[in-house]
């Protein structure tokens, strides 16, 4: 079966830098995406690994470990509009699989 | 600029009646999705198709149908609906190139009472 898993709930400081993981066992794996959402909107693009290593873009990286089945969003400078729900999902075979979302509260 | 538009935003229904929900993207991609999200379960794909006449069941397909008569087009049809459809859904699409992301729809919010 496939299987997609992120922690539900972080909570973290403004200006801190926190790190959120996500584990999959998917049939085929042809890259991994990390979206955004708000609450009450559409998720939106942040990032895309197919390849080990990490991938740098502002404030926000993300990294992959194809043989671990490992990747984690890593976001720096936290600012309070990075509260929202961050969503890891997999590409297989022939279509793209998301977990369940980890919700990231922000402190100020 | 392209994008994707779903209508309605908001729809209430009663039980037992059908109901269309419209996909329409401007892409030009042949990969189309449904998905729905409720709390505690995130984002369960419907339906998808990879091209004209071609349509696919996710794992959560029983008691909606789609078509795909056209490349910017999916429809999704809830045959009898149900309370436990009561959900946001979103549409996506996706060039399917492996670099690409896909591009949701701004949602539709359904409820069945």
């Amino acid at each position: 079966g496939q299987n997609i898993d992120q922690p539900t709930e972080m909570t973290a400081t403004e200006g801190a830098i926190v790190q959120i993981n996500c584990t999959y066992q998917t049939s085929g794996f042809n890259g991994l995406f990390w979206y955004q959402q708000h609450a009450g909107e559409a998720p939106t693009f942040l990032s895309y690994n197919v390849l080990d290593g990490l991938e740098e873009k502002g404030r926000f990286s993300s990294f992959l470990s194809r043989s671990k089945g490992y990747s984690y969003l890593l976001l720096k400078e936290l600012q309070m509009k990075d509260s929202a729900s961050y969503l890891c999902a997999v590409l297989g075979d022939d279509k793209i699989i998301f977990g369940k979302g980890t919700r990231l509260h922000i402190l100020p | 600029d392209a994008e994707i538009t779903q209508s309605p935003r908001h729809k209430i229904t009663e039980t037992g009646r059908q109901v269309t929900l419209a996909c329409h993207q401007t892409w030009n991609h042949n990969n189309m999705f449904w998905y729905r999200q409720d709390l505690g379960h995130g984002l369960r794909l419907i339906h998808y198709s990879y091209g004209v006449q071609d349509t696919n069941k996710g794992e959560v397909s029983d008691g909606y149908s789609v078509s795909r008569s056209n490349t910017e087009d999916l429809p999704l049809t809830l045959e009898s609906a149900a309370s436990s459809q009561t959900s946001v859904y979103f549409c996506a699409s996706w060039a399917g190139r492996s670099t690409d992301t896909q591009y949701f729809g701004p949602g539709t919010r359904l409820t069945v009472l």
